[in-house]
């Protein structure tokens, strides 16, 4: 069955500092991965996906996540935290069924604590 | 503006009153999706429409039901309502072509349902 893990619930970080939140996923044929976020109260926001090409994509707020075909990754990274980057992050795969559309899978999410 | 918009944001009902919350588009997305969240599961897709009269379950679609009428709206109906019913539900669309920009999906502003 297809499945994405966040092996981390929780992730803390001093402002400044490199963040790093973790994705692994399983999914058969070509996966198509994605980054949401979620800040309180609020509905789920794109931050940036991978379909193809590079596997450096660069997204939005600064954020960037490294496809890693072998190790089956899609960990979210950015150089230097932001307070305003806490929330609670998900990763999700498009899974493709046979009657020709397609499910979503998303991970139980991560959510990260940037300190002042 | 681009956006999805769900009704009611916040709903209490008791167990067995039928009710229905609804998801309308405003960007001529084929793909709409309802999604629970629940701490600690992340989200978990209910059911997807990939277009007008296409519909399909989800991963956790038990005790819910769906239609897709008009391209803009995919309401979510409970029949019967019960308490493990309880949690915050989101719509979602997207486009479903295959190239690298027409993925990503729009989430709605969400709707906490407490069932007692």
């Amino acid at each position: 069955a297809q499945s994405v893990a966040q092996p981390e619930d929780q992730v803390n970080v001093a402002e400044g500092n490199p963040l790093t939140v973790k994705c692994t996923y399983s999914v058969s044929g070509n996966p198509y991965l994605f980054w949401y976020v979620q800040y309180p109260n609020r509905g789920l926001q794109f931050l940036l996906k991978y379909i193809t090409g590079d596997n450096l994509v660069k997204g939005s707020y600064g954020f960037e996540a490294e496809f890693n075909k072998s190790q089956t990754s899609f960990h979210l990274k950015k150089p230097s935290a932001l307070v305003s980057d806490s929330a609670l992050y998900f990763c999700a795969v498009r899974d493709y069924q046979g009657t020709g559309g397609f499910k979503t899978i998303f991970g139980a999410g991560t959510r990260l604590f940037v300190k002042a | 503006e681009a956006q999805v918009t769900q009704n009611p944001r916040y709903l209490i009902t008791v167990t067995g009153k039928k009710l229905t919350v609804t998801c309308s588009q405003n960007m001529n997305h084929e793909y709409m999706s309802w999604y629970r969240q629940d701490p600690g599961l992340g989200l978990r897709q209910i059911y997807y429409s990939m277009n007008v009269e296409v519909t399909d379950k989800g991963d956790v679609p038990e005790g819910y039901k769906v239609s897709r009428k008009e391209k803009r709206n995919f309401p979510l109906i409970l029949e019967s309502p019960s308490p493990n019913q309880t949690s915050l539900y989101f719509c979602a669309s997207s486009l479903t072509g295959q190239g690298p920009s027409e993925n990503e999906q729009f989430f709605g502003p969400g709707t906490r349902l407490t069932v007692l």
